[in-house]
């Protein structure tokens, strides 16, 4: 079984630009979650979805930051205009409904610098 | 809110047996998880705890105290390979899934 996938594995771009990162989640996974690390932090979580709809975003630090998930498959996360404070690593995470706590499988990141 | 803190760094001997403790604050309780990372990868899923004790798996057990807001990782026979971030995280239950709340992560060295 393929594990979640995330697309590019590094982005550098400069101060102003747009970036969209891309998540595949496992297949059949309803939740999609998406964290962020900023340097020398803790992971931090950003949003949740159910399928297609955003269940919480309370995580997401204002409104550059857009996170769509049409179809319910694969998600997107855009940032515009990217500034210098972006800079992280931005993880997505997938997990089947078990109950209330599923387990949360994660994909390898994507490593975003800003300049 | 959630708190939850481990220590930044650990060194151990290839091996040897070490544990990484983690204390936690939480408004609410939904068990415990820890996660492996490796530099440059995914965090793995390795245990979750929502009841006192310790849960082994192979090489891995995970201990909880909920009375104590406490929980460890006790890492035996310890591998070159298992050099790696060791993630407690808390979860918080929202809207059919859970988000979690990360300590900084513990960097284990396994040295020869």
């Amino acid at each position: 079984e393929a594990g979640v996938t995330q697309f590019p594995s590094h982005s550098v771009i400069e101060k102003g630009q747009t970036v969209t990162l891309r998540c595949d989640p496992i297949s059949g996974h309803d939740n999609l979650y998406w964290y962020r690390r900023v340097m020398g932090k803790e992971i931090k979580f950003l949003l949740h979805f159910v399928k297609e709809s955003k269940q919480d975003e309370s995580g997401m630090p204002n409104n550059r930051f857009l996170a769509e998930r049409t179809g319910g498959t694969y998600s997107t996360l855009k940032v515009q205009p990217a500034e210098l404070e972006d800079s992280g690593v931005y993880f997505c995470a997938s997990s089947h409904p078990a109950g209330a706590l599923d387990t949360q499988y994660f994909g390898p990141g994507t490593r975003l610098t800003v300049l | 809110g959630q708190n939850i803190d481990q220590p930044t760094e650990m060194t151990a001997t290839e091996g040897a047996i070490v544990q990484i403790n983690c204390t936690y604050q939480t408004s609410g309780f939904n068990g415990l998880f820890w996660y492996q990372q490796h530099a440059g990868e995914a965090p793995t899923f390795l245990s979750y705890n929502v009841l006192d004790g310790l849960e082994e798996k192979g090489r891995f057990s995970s201990f909880l105290s909920r009375s104590k807001g406490y929980s460890y990782l006790l890492l035996k026979e310890l591998q070159m390979k298992d050099s790696a971030s060791y993630l407690c995280a808390a979860p918080i239950l929202t809207g059919g899934g859970n988000k979690l709340t990360f300590g900084t992560g513990t960097q284990l060295k396994v040295e020869l």
